[in-house]
């Protein structure tokens, strides 16, 4: 199976900070990497696919990068609907595996 | 719109079953896998494995083989989740998700809580 491992597993920011998450997986992924922001008593929304796609509606201060192993989701201002926890996902191969989550809290 | 519709939570015994039902809508549902997703109070989350509403076909997260039953109707763009054998650590959210694009999730039910208590 692929390990997905995300750093931090939480961070405290502030609203308007520059934020980074990054994920990296056990072995090569090419791009098949999606990012999820999940609110507490809600389900997963879906960021980004293909480790850099915005999907439809998502709002442009979020972007993702990275191939392979390493991939980055970003959050250009940090805004007070933006505070949750994030996940990252690979669809590489079988079976799915999801990064352990980071939980951005409010500084 | 693209909406998938959650049956209601369930408390179930050690060693019973679980169905959990997903109606899907806004899209053509016999287009795209439906996959199964599970988080447990407090953690992360957990592929179960998805069903090819089309033909039928399923594929299985290992860990759940022998346990796990995805099936669907088309007739009522309703695809089902069942899970026998019930251990107090399948206490969890069970979620159903879709996606029309090259990803997996794209679209997600609204989650049913699954209590496995004695």
């Amino acid at each position: 199976d692929i390990q997905m491992t995300q750093s931090p597993s939480s961070l405290s920011a502030s609203v308007g900070d520059r934020v980074t998450i990054t994920c990296r997986a056990s072995q090569g992924i090419s791009n098949h990497l999606a990012w999820f922001q999940q609110k507490p008593g809600k389900a997963p929304k879906s960021l980004i696919y293909d480790a850099s796609t915005l999907q439809s509606g998502v709002p442009s201060k979020f972007s993702g990068s990275g191939s392979g192993t390493d991939f980055t989701l970003t959050i250009s201002s940090l805004q007070p609907e933006d505070f949750a926890t994030y996940y990252c996902q690979q669809y590489s191969s079988y079976p799915r595996t999801f990064g352990q989550g980071t939980k951005v809290e409010v500084k | 719109q693209v909406q998938l519709v959650q049956s209601g939570a369930e408390v179930r015994k050690p060693g019973a079953s679980v169905r959990v039902s997903c109606k899907a809508s806004g899209y053509s549902f016999t287009g795209y896998y439906m996959h199964w997703v599970r988080q447990a109070p407090g953690q992360g989350l957990e592929w179960m494995g998805w069903i090819n509403p089309n033909t039928g076909d399923t594929n299985y997260a290992q860990k759940f083989q022998g346990r796990v039953t995805m099936t669907r109707d088309t007739s009522f763009s309703t695809a089902y989740l069942d899970l026998t054998r019930l251990r107090s650590d399948d206490t969890a959210v069970y979620y159903c998700a879709t996606a029309p694009s090259s990803a997996d999730f794209d679209f997600w039910g609204q989650g049913t809580m699954v209590t496995v208590s004695s």
